[in-house]
């Protein structure tokens, strides 16, 4: 069973502190990642993808993945209220898989 | 203005009944797909469509149809044989489908903004 894992939280983190959300798979085959952002009621929204090891920055946000560990985590820089949200990790073999997701809060 | 597009925004079953749920793309996506969320859970696939005139069963088929007789449109009808449907209900669709195992931009989801279905 392919699985992907996350913490579910909640998440506090003070504003303009950095954010730290991480995300485990079982498939060594997984070739896409990507994180998404769901505000409550509201339907999730794309805001990084990742394929190659290493790091990739998009403004405050920076998504870091080890394929060799399985692993790939969502960094936000100078969190703000509005970043507070359920972020969603997804990874894709022959099928996107949704993790459980992580409820992060921005303390102001 | 490009997008995927959900109705109705709100829905309500009696016991019994089925109900359709409507999702339109404009996105000229060859793939589609039906999500169900619960409370407090992620997204489990319920059906989804690499191309017109084909979909295949998802995680949580049971109880749940879909059609996909148009490339814009991919409807899901919740049967009366779904015990639980209470749930929010996500469509999205992508510009090309599974199957592509090599990374590609081609596999990222767009959602609808959702229905959300309850049953009296």
């Amino acid at each position: 069973q392919k699985e992907v894992e996350q913490n579910s939280g909640p998440l506090s983190v003070p504003e303009g502190a950095i954010a730290s959300l991480n995300c485990t798979y079982s498939d060594r085959g997984s070739q896409s990642f990507f994180w998404y952002r769901q505000y409550s009621g509201k339907s999730p929204e794309l805001i990084m993808f990742i394929y190659s090891n290493g790091d990739k920055e998009d403004g405050r946000f920076t998504a870091q993945l080890n394929k060799a560990s399985q692993y790939v985590s969502l960094l936000i820089r100078d969190s703000q209220p509005s970043d507070s949200a359920t972020y969603l990790c997804a990874v894709k073999e022959d099928k996107i898989i949704f993790g459980k997701g992580t409820r992060l809060h921005i303390l102001p | 203005d490009g997008g995927i597009t959900q109705s109705p925004k709100y829905l309500f079953r009696k016991e019994g009944q089925n109900v359709t749920l409507s999702c339109e793309q404009n996105l000229n996506h060859d793939a589609m797909y039906w999500y169900r969320q619960d409370p407090g859970q992620g997204l489990r696939l319920i059906y989804y469509s690499q191309i017109v005139n084909d979909f295949q069963k998802g995680d949580i088929a049971e109880g749940y149809s879909v059609s996909r007789e148009k490339k814009e449109s991919f409807p899901l009808t919740v049967t009366s044989a779904q015990k639980n449907p209470t749930a929010f209900y996500l469509c999205a669709s992508s510009i090309a489908g599974s199957g592509r195992r090599e990374p590609s931009s081609y596999n990222e989801q767009f959602f609808g903004p959702g229905t959300r279905l309850t049953v009296l």
